[in-house]
């Protein structure tokens, strides 16, 4: 069982590059997010989804797509890569609030450590 | 605002020492609250939750977490840290909206452990 896998776990773009995140989870949750983490500001939600083919924006998410057509995979998008981009972003996923309670965690992929220049 | 505070950004035990991180929400009602532990380079581990009943919850690792309502906070704790446990710390809620869940992160306590 991998759990939640991202990657790559590190990449370094050009300003106005474009490139895909990638996140897989095998456990068949149907709720998956996706978060950035910054020095001082914990982590904050760019975009999340409660199933295949259903995506909806968090705090932070311009600059950022995402898309589900599986249970699976989760990919997120950054069309023209910008230096306030540069952040850890971390991929989480959870049973839905139909789920039983003793469900109701998160579960985190181990990061991918972008930089944009 | 519905937000979670972590007031302590940095904090130093002595290995064997008793901890207390604190945290404090603000959200009308009662959310699920979590702790998470994050080591350098790693992800997110849960270490506890809170959805209802007993206040006083265990997690992994010997953390404890105590909810009180009239005070909105929900602190970890631990009564001996040991050396390992130096790693940030992120208290967390989340809120049901339809059917979709929101995790809002406080913005994290650096723990760092003396020999």
């Amino acid at each position: 069982n991998a759990g939640v896998t991202q990657t790559p776990k590190f990449q370094v773009l050009k300003t106005g590059q474009s490139m895909t995140l990638q996140c897989a989870q095998d456990m068949n949750h149907e709720y998956m997010s996706w978060y950035r983490q910054d020095p001082g500001m914990g982590l904050r939600l760019i975009h999340y989804s409660v199933g295949a083919g259903i995506t909806d924006q968090g705090e932070v998410p311009n600059g950022y797509n995402v898309s589900r057509s599986t249970t699976e995979d989760f990919p997120l998008r950054l069309l023209s890569a910008a230096p306030s981009q540069t952040s850890v972003y971390f991929c989480a996923s959870s049973y839905s609030t139909e789920g039983p309670a003793s469900n109701y965690g998160y579960t985190f992929g181990s990061g991918t450590r972008l930089t944009v220049v | 605002a519905q937000s979670v505070t972590q007031p302590d950004i940095h904090i130093t035990v002595s290995e064997g020492a008793s901890l207390e991180l604190r945290c404090n929400y603000s959200y009308g009602a009662t959310p699920y609250l979590f702790w998470y532990v994050q080591s350098p380079g790693q992800g997110l581990q849960l270490l506890l939750k809170y959805f209802s009943g007993d206040t006083l919850v265990q997690g992994i690792k010997g953390f404890e977490a105590e909810f009180k309502r009239s005070q909105s906070s929900f602190n970890l704790r631990k009564p001996s840290v040991h050396w390992s446990d130096a790693a940030e710390y992120f208290c967390a809620y989340s809120i049901s909206s339809g059917s979709a869940r929101q995790l809002t992160f406080g913005s994290g306590t650096q723990l760092t452990v003396l020999p």
